[in-house]
């Protein structure tokens, strides 16, 4: 089974709305990774939030993190058609063989412009 | 830097085939891995490897195989293809795959009749 799970799975609005899109997660963490990916293209890795971290800015991107809820979310403010894609979080999992990403089943973004 | 590339872009076999997808990294990264992306799972990982002659299994080994001879290069072999290995298959890289960002390839579209 994924180990993050996005919510909603698919989110409509217009230019300039703000868009959120959270995640929630099984087992501890030592850090989640959002990241984009536009229709046919490779993942491209919008920000890194660590487990000691509460909030993280980066441009129009707002990520927070709540360890105690085992959730994050992602705030794209002021939204473009630009920013249509699919947005994914991903989890690091200590495993015997090392450290292992994996991503939930992502959000759907469409802005309309 | 081309960073990691993935090939073939494209290819279909048919059921019982054999085949080896190709991911080469020029970044001098340590952790590479595989992904497979179905509609509406997101991506789940296949293997994973933390540097030459390290490899182990991700969520959905099964029908995979993967050796990592060279810090560069981490090919995945497909023993005997079937219709469920229908997919769009990803490699990825980081530095050292503890809270790394993860680059990834352009992807390999495989369909198996």
């Amino acid at each position: 089974s994924q180990q993050g799970e996005e919510d909603p799975q698919a989110l409509s609005i217009q230019e300039g709305e703000n868009a959120t899109m959270n995640c929630s997660y099984k087992t501890s963490i030592n850090n989640l990774q959002w990241y984009r990916q536009n229709s046919g293209r490779g993942l491209v890795h919008l920000i890194l939030i660590r487990s000691n971290e509460r909030e993280k800015h980066s441009g129009r991107l707002r990520v927070t993190l709540d360890t105690s809820k085992k959730s994050s979310s992602l705030l794209i403010t002021a939204s473009r058609a630009a920013d249509t894609a699919s947005y994914f979080c991903a989890t690091d999992a200590l495993n015997t063989g090392g450290f292992k990403t994996i991503f939930g089943a992502g959000t759907r973004l469409f802005v309309k412009a | 830097n081309a960073g990691v590339t993935q090939t073939p872009k494209f290819q279909v076999l048919k059921t019982g085939q054999s085949m080896t997808l190709q991911c080469a990294q020029d970044m001098n990264h340590e952790y590479m891995s595989w992904y497979r992306q179905d509609p509406g799972m997101g991506l789940r990982l296949i293997h994973y490897s933390v540097g030459a002659g390290i490899t182990d299994q991700g969520e959905v080994p099964n029908g995979y195989n993967v050796s990592r001879s060279t810090t560069e290069d981490f090919p995945l072999r497909l023993l005997s293809a079937a219709p469920s290995q229908t997919s769009v298959y990803f490699c990825a890289s980081s530095y050292s795959g503890e809270s790394e960002k993860l680059f990834f390839g352009s992807g390999t579209q495989l369909s198996v009749l």
